[in-house]
């Protein structure tokens, strides 16, 4: 009964290597995101989706791909893995409170990361 | 550009005695505060939260205090147990058009509470 499940919770893989990282919520939240927490313990957005759509996206190398085929579901593939990629990768979900043309914002759930390593 | 702090990277209390936890940030269009509990090895844990609206906030035994003007939250816990022993963040976002809920993280603090 997991709200928010990613996997895997560990990954170690070489330089140039491809991966993903896997994300599901089953709260019925309509918005997921990808965080990274890097080695000093700076917990940042990489990117957000609102019902299949990307809404944020910061500053992200483009070897950074999510995907969601669904509004449960937010992949994170990445490409030519670098050493410098290494941190927690933490997915989260929200619900939105539509109030006009902006959204009201509530608490993100967060599943329990997956720690990359690429040596 | 760090725009949510905690200057404390760390806090030891006492069992029974209140821990506050200070945040600090500096993007006056932050309009919802959120603090999130974390244990090694898992995702953080979402705590309470406060909108911009309010200046104080309380569930059970945690309190959220907000100063607008001094652009200043704090948590308290009272009284604090050792099960609370965790990182804390405090996080802040923005209402954006289009929908999401970006949240900006402080660095943490290493609450530590003692027999």
């Amino acid at each position: 009964d997991t709200a928010v499940s990613q996997t895997p919770k560990y990954l170690v893989t070489q330089m140039g290597n491809d991966k993903s990282i896997k994300c599901e919520q089953n709260l019925g939240h309509d918005t997921m995101y990808w965080y990274k927490q890097d080695s000093k313990k700076f917990l940042k957005i990489m990117f957000s989706y609102n019902n299949k759509e990307l809404i944020i996206n910061e500053t992200v190398p483009n070897r950074f791909s999510p995907k969601s085929p669904d509004k449960a579901h937010l992949n994170l593939h990445i490409n030519s893995l670098e050493l410098g990629d290494s941190a927690v990768y933490f997915c989260a979900s929200s619900k939105g409170i539509n109030r006009g043309r902006r959204t009201m914002n509530t608490e993100a759930f967060f599943g329990q990361g997956t720690r990359l390593t690429v040596v | 550009d760090q725009q949510v702090k905690q200057n404390s990277p760390s806090l030891s209390v006492q069992e029974g005695r209140i821990s506050i936890l200070n945040c600090d940030y500096t993007n006056s269009m932050f309009d919802y505060f959120l603090w999130y509990k974390k244990y090694p090895a898992e995702g953080p844990t979402f705590l309470i939260s406060i909108s911009s609206i309010k200046d104080k906030n309380e569930d059970g035994r945690f309190t959220v205090f907000l100063n607008k003007s001094a652009k200043h939250l704090s948590l308290h816990i009272v009284p604090s147990q050792p099960g609370d022993s965790a990182v804390y963040f405090c996080a802040a976002s923005a209402r954006q058009a289009g929908g999401g809920n970006k949240l900006t993280f402080g660095t943490g603090t290493q609450l530590k509470v003692e027999l």
